[in-house]
C-alpha cells in the first residue's frame, strides 16, 4: 500500500531531551516536507526536501533539523525540545515539488514537551 | 491581512445540500492545494490546481487566477463529508505552502 509512515504517533518528552520523529514513504517520491499544526495558527511548514541531500527551510524552522540521506526517509530532529514545540506534526510527500501531483500525508505525530 | 483567507469559517449543512467553500489569497501563486482533514486528524490531498477546474466524484474545485480566488464545491453532501477543508497556496519562487485557516464543515443526516 502506498503510504507515508510516521513514528511515533504520540510522544511525551521532557524539555531538552533530544528526539527524532521518523517519516518514511514507499512511493519513490522526490519531495518530502514537515508541517506543524497548532490551534488558531493552522498548518505551517517547517522544512522541505526537493530530493536526496537537498533540504530547505519552511516558515517555522527554528528549533528543528532535518536530513535526507535516502529518498524514502526524512526524519525530523528536535535537538533540545521546548514546550513551545508541543504540537501536532505531519510529514507529507509528493512525486515532484515542481509538479501538480497530490500529496500523501502521514497520520501525524502528537508531541507534548513538558 | 492574512495571505490566505477562507470563508465561511464554519458551515453546517443538511445531507444532500450543495456546498461551497471559498479561498482568497493576496500573493502570486504557482498552484493552489485543497486538503481535507478528518475529525480524527488525518489529512487527505483533494486537488492541486493552477488553472481552470478539476472534478473528482462529488467534489469540484475551481480557480480564478486573475481574481485570486478558488472555490471547493461538494454536490449531494453526506455526513461523511464532515471535516475541516484547508486551502494552501504555493508561491512561484518557493516550494513551500502558505495555508488558510480552514473551514469546518458539518453535514447533518
Amino acid at each position: 500500500e502506498a503510504q507515508v509512515t510516521q513514528n511515533p504517533r504520540y510522544l511525551i518528552t521532557v524539555t531538552g531531551k533530544k528526539l527524532t520523529v521518523t517519516c518514511s514513504q514507499n512511493m519513490n517520491h522526490e519531495y518530502m516536507s514537515w508541517y506543524r499544526q497548532d490551534p488558531g495558527l493552522g498548518l505551517r511548514q517547517i522544512y522541505y526536501s526537493m530530493n536526496v541531500e537537498v533540504t530547505d527551510k519552511g516558515d517555522v524552522p527554528e528549533g528543528y533539523k532535518v536530513s535526507r540521506k535516502e529518498k524514502r526517509n526524512f526524519p525530523l530532529i528536535l535537538e533540545s525540545p521546548s514546550p513551545n514545540q508541543t504540537s501536532l506534526y505531519f510529514c507529507a510527500s509528493t512525486l515532484s515539488g515542481t509538479g501538480g501531483n497530490g500529496y500523501t500525508f502521514g497520520s501525524g505525530t502528537r508531541l507534548t514537551v513538558v | 491581512k492574512n495571505e490566505v483567507e477562507q470563508s465561511p469559517q464554519n458551515l453546517t449543512a443538511q445531507e444532500g445540500e450543495f456546498i461551497t467553500i471559498n479561498c482568497s489569497y493576496s500573493v502570486g501563486i504557482s498552484a493552489l492545494h485543497w486538503l481535507q482533514q478528518h475529525p480524527g486528524g488525518g489529512i487527505v490531498s483533494l486537488f492541486m490546481l493552477s488553472s481552470g477546474k478539476k472534478k473528482h466524484g462529488r467534489l469540484i474545485a475551481t480557480i480564478n487566477i486573475q481574481e485570486k480566488h478558488s472555490s471547493l464545491h461538494i454536490t449531494a453532501s453526506h455526513p461523511r463529508d464532515s471535516a475541516v477543508y484547508i486551502c494552501a497556496v504555493k508561491t512561484p519562487l518557493g516550494q513551500n505552502f502558505v495555508f488558510g485557516p480552514g473551514t469546518r464543515l458539518s453535514v447533518l443526516p
